[in-house]
């Protein structure tokens, strides 16, 4: 069964450093997320992104956030400068396409800042 | 505003006997309703989704769902529970007519004692 991947599964890094959280999507899906889970919270949306372009952004995506699909395979999350809360679980999602279908997570990177 | 609740943090059931985990939403238009489980460590994986149809969809592993349009509920249900059903699980909804993302509710850990 297809699935997306998500490296690396644990980032450890310092207040202020600059991460970047790889995934790759399945190889059909048109449509990219990313969501982030605080221990312990809800299961967040960040950022939507199709025709390498975002789509859709939450508020919690601010100007520390960005995404690129810097090839036909992978899709990254990069965070420019990392504040202790941003300590979460990444998850990278995709889907075929809109709507009706069911959304594809991986398995997660776990992102502590210290 | 779309919005997902799960009124029960904590749901433990006896394994054999029936399990329902609790969901209710808020939406502006039709929703996409969707239950995700998480095992630890793991990503969030699909269980089952209610699209259009009949109110009551089956899912894996022995889920179902019915959906409830008059109480705007659509509760996880499986008849008999095993212990390997221990889990978080979360409800999820998609507006269509409001963008593309999904809106998780907090998670419910279901037990099953052996």
């Amino acid at each position: 069964e297809p699935e997306v991947t998500q490296t690396p599964s644990h980032q450890v890094t310092q207040m202020g450093q600059e991460v970047i959280l790889r995934c790759v999507p399945i190889s059909n899906h048109l449509y990219f997320y990313w969501y982030r889970q605080i221990l312990g919270q809800k299961v967040e949306f960040l950022v939507s992104f199709y025709n390498n372009e975002i789509s859709e952004k939450s508020e919690i995506f601010d100007d520390q956030f960005s995404v690129e699909r810097p090839d036909g395979s992978n899709f990254t999350l990069k965070i420019r400068s990392t504040k202790l809360e941003d300590s979460a679980m990444y998850f990278c999602a995709s889907t075929e396409t809109l709507g009706v279908t069911e959304a594809f997570f991986g398995q997660g990177t776990r992102l502590t800042v210290v | 505003a779309q919005s997902v609740a799960q009124p029960e943090d904590q749901v433990n059931v006896a394994e054999g006997n029936p399990l329902t985990v609790k969901c209710t939403y808020s939406v502006s238009g039709n929703p996409y309703l969707f239950w995700y489980v998480q095992y630890p460590n793991r990503g969030l994986q699909f269980l089952l989704k209610y699209i259009t149809g009949d109110n009551l969809v089956k899912g894996s592993y022995g889920f179902e769902a019915e959906f409830n349009k008059s109480q705007t509920s659509f509760h996880l249900k499986k008849p008999s529970a095993l212990v390997s059903d221990s889990a978080l699980y979360f409800c999820a909804v998609r507006d269509p007519t409001a963008g593309n993302q999904f809106y998780f509710g907090t998670g419910t850990s279901l037990t099953v004692i052996p």
